[in-house]
């Protein structure tokens, strides 16, 4: 059973770039989420998508937008990238028969390095 | 609003010895707690988690933690040490209300020497 996967694994852009990180969930999970760890800092919930709808957002900027595909894949949109936009960006999926959600299995990480 | 507190950004303990990582929090509705540990290049592996049950909690790895409502605490302990334990720890806080967002502390490195 594959757990979470992300691609790409690492990226590197340029400040106003725009850049699309992709998620796919581990099997039987229907919520993903996504957070951003800056170096040396804890994972910030960004967003949360359930039924292809955002249920949940985090103090990120409209800058930050996401989807969820029918087969509850995902995708990280960025636009206008900023230098400080530099982290590990990390996926998380939660069971389906979990009704509070509370249990996230996480993804390797995208890192992002806007130069 | 829920935060989480880690104290100690760096533990260093000898193989074999006692692990104690200290996590505070603040939450005004009862918590569900977790200890996620990362391991360099790689995401968050669950540890364990508190979800109201027990307030001793085993998990993986011979790691465990104790809820302690009265001092809002969730420390993880582990007995011995071993040198594969060396790894950024990061306790995390939700509630039910929150619908699975985790609101982490800042991490802990544990570094084990031999």
């Amino acid at each position: 059973d594959a757990g979470v996967t992300q691609s790409p694994t690492h990226l590197i852009k340029t400040r106003g770039q725009q850049v699309t990180l992709r998620c796919s969930p581990k099997s039987g999970h229907d919520t993903v989420s996504w957070y951003q760890q800056a170096l040396g800092q804890g994972p910030q919930f960004i967003f949360q998508y359930y039924e292809e709808e955002e249920r949940q957002r985090g103090n990120f900027p409209d800058r930050f937008s996401g989807h969820q595909f029918p087969n509850y894949s995902s995708e990280l949109n960025v636009n206008a990238l900023l230098l400080g936009d530099s982290a590990l960006y990390l996926c998380a999926s939660s069971p389906r028969d979990d009704p509070t959600y509370n249990e996230q299995f996480f993804g390797p990480g995208t890192r992002l390095t806007v130069l | 609003a829920q935060s989480v507190t880690q104290l100690g950004s760096h533990v260093s303990v000898s193989e074999g010895a006692l692990v104690l990582l200290r996590c505070n929090y603040s939450s005004s509705v009862p918590p569900y707690l977790f200890w996620y540990v990362q391991y360099p290049n790689q995401g968050l592996q669950l540890l364990l988690k508190y979800t109201s049950a027990a307030t001793l909690v085993k998990g993986i790895n011979g790691f465990e933690a104790e809820f302690k409502k009265s001092e809002t605490s969730f420390h993880l302990t582990k007995p011995s040490a071993h040198m594969s334990d060396a790894a950024e720890y990061f306790c995390a806080v939700s509630d039910a209300n929150q619908g699975g967002k985790l609101i982490f502390g800042q991490g802990t490195e544990l570094s084990v020497k031999p």
